[in-house]
């Protein structure tokens, strides 16, 4: 079974930009959640979708977006972009959100 | 002060030593995650349990629900084992995830 994959791998922007990141979970699986990863924060959640809803959402600017297709596919896009943002974004997906979790190897964002 | 607290932050041990590292955690939760990050940023799941204990080759988690308390031990550790380990609950709000600062475990020959 493939894993869950993430596009583009890596990305270098510039402030006041926007980004759209691409996670495409496991075959099967109807949740998909984010994460972003940054050395001072940490891991921290940014969103969870199932069945094309947002269900949960992280304390985060609403710059943040995100969304989930019919094939379970889940995009987040980043308006406006701040150096702040420079981070790893983590997608993971499971059965449901209380389920294992699988993670995707990240999108490294870079804003200059 | 952070909902997941995990401790030690850096440990390092030799080749074969037994590891623990262990979770404290300050809400209610109904499952805990202990993830595996490698250098690169790749994060492996490797147990999610909300009782009891689970083990998995030369590793074992246990969780205290009484105690809010988690560990995870590595046994006859290698330095492949190297990487940060995260322990991660599920809050009441079922679907997100709260994070600890991680433990930076280095293992040498």
């Amino acid at each position: 079974k493939a894993g869950v994959t993430q596009t583009p791998r890596y990305l270098i922007k510039t402030r006041g930009q926007q980004v759209t990141l691409s996670c495409s979970p496991i075959s099967g699986h109807r949740s998909v959640s984010w994460y972003q990863q940054t050395p001072g924060q940490g891991l921290q959640f940014l969103f969870e979708y199932f069945s094309e809803t947002q269900r949960n959402k992280g304390n985060f600017p609403g710059r943040f977006s995100g969304r989930q297709f019919s094939n379970s596919r889940s995009e987040m896009n980043v308006s406006t972009l701040e150096l702040g943002d420079s981070a790893l974004y983590l997608c993971a997906s499971s059965l449901d959100a209380t389920y294992t979790q699988y993670f995707g190897p990240g999108t490294r964002l870079t804003v200059l | 002060k952070n909902e997941v607290e995990q401790s030690p932050q850096n440990l390092t041990a030799q080749e074969g030593e037994f590891i623990t590292i262990n979770c404290s955690y300050s809400v209610g939760i109904s499952a805990l995650h202990w993830l595996q990050q490698h250098p690169g940023g790749g994060i492996v799941s490797l147990f999610m349990l909300s009782s009891g204990k689970k083990k998995h080759g030369r590793l074992i988690a246990t969780i205290n629900i009484q105690e809010k308390h988690s560990s995870l031990h590595i046994t006859a550790s290698h330095p492949r084992d190297s990487a940060v380990y995260i322990c991660a609950v599920f809050t009441g709000t079922a679907s997100k995830l709260t994070f600890g600062t991680g433990t930076r475990l280095q293992v040498t020959l």
